[in-house]
């Protein structure tokens, strides 16, 4: 079944820097996109970037574009978010999640999710 | 940017009853909606997709209707692990949009 991983959270100051990742098992990793999505406490969910099966494609809402890049390691099944620049307003759990489409460019919904890494921005 | 509303805000219900939820899109997003459902603690769980498809291993009970910025899920008779916190999602335009969720609690 399919399984997702997600690790690297924890507390960092404002200004600093985290990369999150997210380990993926149960399917054929590089055949798909792979999104991240985050909650903030007690909030509502807020979708993230999303990166292409072959990692030559990524999306970003005008959030977080310039102050985070997701990347992928297909050797590694491993699914990347590298965050600069934080602010307290990005503290929140994230949420790696996998897109539905095989090879393809959909980027739609998420089939599937982690449980979650929590990143607390807090001096 | 897209901007999905749920009403209401919290849905009391007995378990057995039907539970509606709706879901309001800003500009049109054609069919391309989709309902989760979360547990407190818990990631959410794709439970709609095109607006009406049930997602693998979703009970019948779900269902979900709509088109352009008018769109619901019904929960037709109300089991005791159906209640948690449901938001809707578009994808038809960028940046992908949730609604802020409609929580279903024992009434």
């Amino acid at each position: 079944q399919v399984q997702l991983v997600e690790s690297g959270g924890g507390v960092v100051q404002p200004g600093g820097s985290l990369r999150l990742s997210c380990v993926a098992s149960g399917f054929t990793f590089s055949d798909y996109g792979m999104h991240w999505v985050r909650q903030a406490p007690g909030r509502g969910l807020e979708w993230m970037a999303v990166i292409s099966f072959d990692g030559t494609t990524k999306h970003y809402p005008d959030s977080v574009k310039g102050r985070f890049t997701i990347s992928r390691d297909n050797s590694q099944n491993t699914l990347y978010v590298e965050m600069m620049s934080l602010r307290p307003e990005d503290t929140a759990v994230y949420f790696c999640a996998k897109d539905p489409c095989r090879r393809t460019s959909c980027y739609t919904y998420f089939d599937h999710w982690g449980q979650g890494t929590l990143v607390t921005v807090s001096s | 940017e897209i901007v999905m509303t749920q009403s209401p805000g919290t849905l009391s219900v007995s378990p057995g009853e039907r539970a509606t939820l709706s879901c309001r899109a800003s500009q049109r997003v054609s069919s391309n909606l989709a309902w989760y459902q979360q547990k407190p603690g818990q990631a959410p769980r794709l439970l709609i997709y095109d607006t009406f498809t049930r997602a693998t291993g979703i009970p019948a009970r779900f269902s979900g209707r709509g088109s352009g910025t008018e769109f619901t899920l019904t929960i037709s008779s109300l089991q005791s692990e159906d209640f948690a916190v449901y938001f809707c999602q578009q994808y038809n335009n960028w940046p992908r949009t949730f609604g802020q969720g409609t929580k279903v609690e024992i009434e």
